[in-house]
């Protein structure tokens, strides 16, 4: 079967770096892709990784490494508002986004 | 970046009325939008694929004869839940995927519309 694997929950130090992991088994794989999704709101994209390695956008990076089906999402600086759940999600052979459960991250000032 | 507009924002309505919701890509075409619900501190739960001209696909244990979708154009996708009960009431998201070949033919989400049924 499909599955995604992530963390139900974790909590970090405002200004502090956390990495959230996410690993997978799918059939097939067409891309990763990370999620952020404040209570009450629709998730908003925050990244894809569709080859082996980093991407970086601003204070949040995602890694990627296929043949170990894993990816994290790093978060540096965080601040107050980075407190929400992080989705993972995989594209498998068929194009359907597999999700992950979610993270829900906590941040304490 | 790409926008996904969803109106309702939020309905409330009576047990054993339908209701509409409407999803819309408003800068960019989606031949292919997504229905999603989720319940509280749930993931999201695949729905339906909404195909720009041709039926939508249900996933296992969705009734179509209850969500009824509609893709239109290559802008706009409803869904409409019939004869609703108080076991509807959720989150329900769409998404619209954006193939023009850009940020690799990733999905922007609506951001939702929270059904209460009473």
């Amino acid at each position: 079967g499909q599955n995604i694997d992530q963390p139900t929950e974790m909590t970090a130090t405002e200004g502090a770096i956390v990495q959230i992991n996410c690993t997978y088994q799918t059939s097939g794989f067409n891309g990763l892709f990370w999620y952020q999704q404040h209570a009450g709101e629709a998730p908003t994209f925050l990244s894809y990784n569709v080859l082996d390695g980093l991407e970086e956008k601003g204070r949040f990076s995602s890694f990627l490494s296929r043949s170990k089906g894993y990816s994290y999402l790093l978060l540096k600086e965080l601040q107050m508002k980075d407190s929400a759940s992080y989705l993972c999600a995989v594209r498998d052979s068929n194009y359907q986004l597999i999700w992950g459960a979610g993270t829900k991250l906590i941040i304490k000032p | 970046g790409a926008v996904v507009s969803q109106h309702p924002s939020r309905v409330i309505c009576k047990s054993g009325t339908s209701v509409k919701i409407e999803c819309r890509s408003l800068d960019f075409q989606a031949t292919t939008m997504f229905w999603y619900r989720q319940f509280p501190k749930q993931s999201l739960m695949l729905m339906a694929t909404s195909n720009e001209g041709s039926k939508a696909t249900y996933e296992q244990g969705v009734e179509k004869d209850k969500f009824l979708i509609n893709h239109a154009s290559l802008t706009l996708s409803t869904l409409t839940v019939t004869s609703a009960h108080p076991e509807d009431s959720s989150f329900y998201i769409c998404s619209a995927r954006d193939s023009s070949g850009g940020d690799a033919d990733t999905q922007y989400f609506g951001p939702g519309t929270r059904l209460t049924v009473l």
